[in-house]
């Protein structure tokens, strides 16, 4: 089975602050998505990283693939109130042919 | 304009029951999946369609039962509910399976048994 452990569980910060969140795993993945979800909702995806060392930045969120393809971050500069929710990593098993989520980290942007 | 339709949203039954849930996509895609997120809101993979043939199957009770009418359609029905199977189910879809395509989710059925 392969696992996906984030960090941290939960995090709550003021409004303007920055943060980091990771995604590790023992397990190589041919690729890693990142997606959050909000109360009520599906998860809503965010990004795809696909080759080792890829770095894609969506406005003020950094996307960051690990070297190994085992590991990933998400970067948040200067967060915002409407960056609440459960951010989760996934990374996809060619062989599995499935996506396997994360534990989930908990954002709450306090204004 | 819903892209990933499952219904009904809540869903509040007695052990013992039987139900269903469904699933409409209307994205053109050929895959879809039934997740089954816990109250840690760990997301886990129930089952995989592609193209109406069943592609994966975790390790569930036979009493979880999918069927893809068509390629735009998968539905879970359940069988016998136990307490156990209290969770929010999700149902996705991606355009095919490969690691460059992203899911997109429908909001989720709760199931409460009671």
């Amino acid at each position: 089975t392969q696992l996906l452990e984030q960090s941290p569980q939960f995090l709550s910060i003021q409004e303007g602050e920055n943060l980091t969140v990771y995604c590790n795993s023992s397990s190589v993945f041919s690729s890693l998505q990142w997606y959050r979800q909000e109360p009520g909702e599906g998860p809503v995806l965010l990004v795809t990283v696909v080759t080792g060392g890829e770095v894609k930045k969506l406005k003020r969120l950094t996307f960051q693939f690990g070297d190994a393809r085992k590991d990933s971050s998400l970067h948040i500069t200067a967060a915002q109130p409407g960056d609440t929710g459960l951010y989760l990593c996934a990374g996809y098993s060619g062989s599995a042919r499935q996506l396997t989520f994360g534990s989930g980290t908990q954002l709450t942007v306090l204004p | 304009d819903t892209a990933v339709s499952q219904t009904p949203k809540y869903l509040v039954t007695q052990m013992g029951n039987d139900k269903s849930i469904k699933c409409e996509q209307n994205l053109g895609h050929d895959t879809m999946y039934w997740y089954k997120q816990d109250s840690k809101k760990f997301l886990k993979i129930m089952f995989s369609y592609n193209n109406k043939e069943l592609i994966i199957n975790e390790t569930v009770p036979n009493r979880f039962s999918p069927k893809s009418p068509d390629k735009a359609h998968l539905n879970l029905h359940i069988n016998s509910l136990e307490l156990g199977d209290s969770a929010v189910y999700f149902c996705a879809s991606s355009q095919r399976t490969g690691p460059r395509y992203g899911y997109t989710f429908g909001s989720g059925t709760r199931l409460t048994v009671v």
